[in-house]
């Protein structure tokens, strides 16, 4: 079975400070991760996923992301943040087996103060 | 905007009764997938369809159902509501169905049942 772990439950860091949302997943064989922005009353945008290739993936808004094989890991981050990304983030595992089950994390909420 | 569009936004249906929800993909997707956000289980996969046919079942409950018509928009089907059937439904669309797919959501349904 796969798995994903978000360790924060929140995430409070002040305007223009580098953020870091955490996390860990569990799969069977390669993995292919996703990191999602969720604001209030809204869907899921897509923010960056990683397939294969460098471990450093770039996506929307600045954020960027490193998988981390031997620690299963996929931090989402940015250098400077905005209080605009306030928001729920969440972050999806899929596997090759069973591809069309996406795995969600439970989220991070991340508050950016001014 | 992601480009996959839901009906309706909201409802309101009392306890026994059977409601449709609607959900048109991405023009050129293929895939469509069905999700429940609740506060206690999170968002959770149910269904997703590939041109018209069943790929993949999640936590889905035998009272739900779902289909992917020819034209590539699906319904969920939603029978004998109880009150914890209370949630946010998502649809969301992805071009192919292999788990690199980037998968985009809908604005969701919300559904409230008294």
């Amino acid at each position: 079975a796969q798995s994903v772990a978000q360790p924060e439950d929140q995430v409070n860091v002040a305007e223009g400070n580098p953020l870091t949302v955490k996390c860990t997943y569990s799969v069977s064989g390669n993995p292919y991760l996703f990191w999602y922005v969720q604001y209030p009353n809204r869907g899921l945008q897509f923010l960056l996923k990683y397939i294969t290739g460098d471990n450093l993936v770039k996506g929307s808004y600045g954020f960027e992301a490193e998988f981390n094989k031997s620690q299963t890991s996929f931090h989402l981050k940015k250098p400077s943040a905005l209080v605009s990304d306030s928001a729920l983030y969440f972050c999806a595992v899929r596997g090759n087996t069973n591809a069309g089950k996406s795995t969600f994390g439970d989220g991070t909420t991340l508050t950016v103060k001014p | 905007d992601s480009g996959v569009t839901q009906t309706p936004k909201h409802l309101i249906t009392a306890t026994g009764q059977r409601v449709t929800l609607r959900c048109s993909p991405r023009s050129g997707d293929l895939s469509v997938y069905w999700y429940q956000q609740s506060l206690d289980q999170g968002l959770q996969f149910l269904i997703q369809y590939y041109n018209g046919e069943e790929r993949a079942k999640g936590n889905i409950l035998e009272r739900f159902s779902a289909q992917q018509f020819p034209d590539l928009h699906s319904e969920l089907n939603l029978s004998s509501l109880e009150l914890g059937d209370s949630a946010l439904y998502f649809c969301a669309s992805s071009v192919g169905q292999g788990p690199g797919n980037t998968i985009y959501f809908g604005e969701g349904s919300w559904l409230t049942v008294v």
